[in-house]
């Protein structure tokens, strides 16, 4: 089935920097790659995904880029604010399912 | 606010007891999934449901059963509960079996004492 391995499992970052979180996955099968973020008590947001005939897809602060050669996808958060800290999940969608990585806690500094 | 709505938002029980979670999918979904959170851990997938059919079924207990009824709805059953139940339950929806958009619940938090 398929692996997704996401890297950094931590992040920290001062207010206004960028961050950029890290995603791997072995099924070429997949070809919906969702980002969520969740905050504490809470469940996991959609915040962006990218489908794999596109590249790149930005949202305001927010992009994803996917290399399908490489079987990997990343999240870009530019001009980070507090309320960015969240635990960050991808997942990769090859089928019916959704197979999520491990997460990245990101806190932003002020 | 997602759409997807769980009930009970939080639920304290014995060890040896019988639960019943509820989720009610986003208007015009016909997929549900659950999912297991424990504390600081990812989301551990349980099953599976696609317009009252199980499709798939993940890490879920044989103490675990789970249902979508004909409305939609779907039920997770957690029996025979043990400490190591205490967890974070979420469901989440989307329209179709998968390549689709999914929205998750806001969970119910178990606590088996």
């Amino acid at each position: 089935g398929e692996n997704v391995e996401q890297h950094p499992s931590t992040l920290s970052v001062q207010e206004g920097d960028s961050a950029v979180i890290k995603c791997t996955y072995s099924d070429s099968a997949s070809n919906y790659f969702p980002w969520y973020k969740q905050e504490l008590g809470k469940g996991p947001q959609l915040i962006i995904d990218i489908r794999s005939n596109v590249g790149e897809k930005k949202d305001q602060r927010i992009a994803v880029t996917l290399n399908k050669t490489a079987k990997h996808f990343s999240l870009h958060i530019t001009e980070t604010q507090p309320e960015d800290s969240a635990v960050y999940f991808c997942a990769a969608v090859p089928g019916d399912q959704f197979y999520f990585g491990t997460g990245t806690s990101l806190t932003v500094i002020p | 606010d997602s759409g997807v709505t769980q009930t009970p938002k939080h639920l304290i029980t014995a060890t040896g007891q019988r639960v019943t979670l509820r989720c009610s999918p986003r208007s015009g979904d016909l997929s549900v999934y659950w999912y297991q959170q424990s504390l600081d851990q990812g989301l551990q997938f349980l099953i599976h449901y696609y317009n009252g059919e199980e499709r798939a079924k993940g890490n879920i207990l044989e103490r675990f059963s789970a249902q979508q009824f004909p409305d939609l709805h779907s039920e997770l059953n957690l029996s025979s509960l043990e400490l190591g139940d205490s967890a974070l339950y979420f469901c989440a929806s989307s329209v179709f079996k998968g390549r689709s958009e999914a929205f998750f619940g806001q969970g119910t938090r178990l606590t088996v004492v």
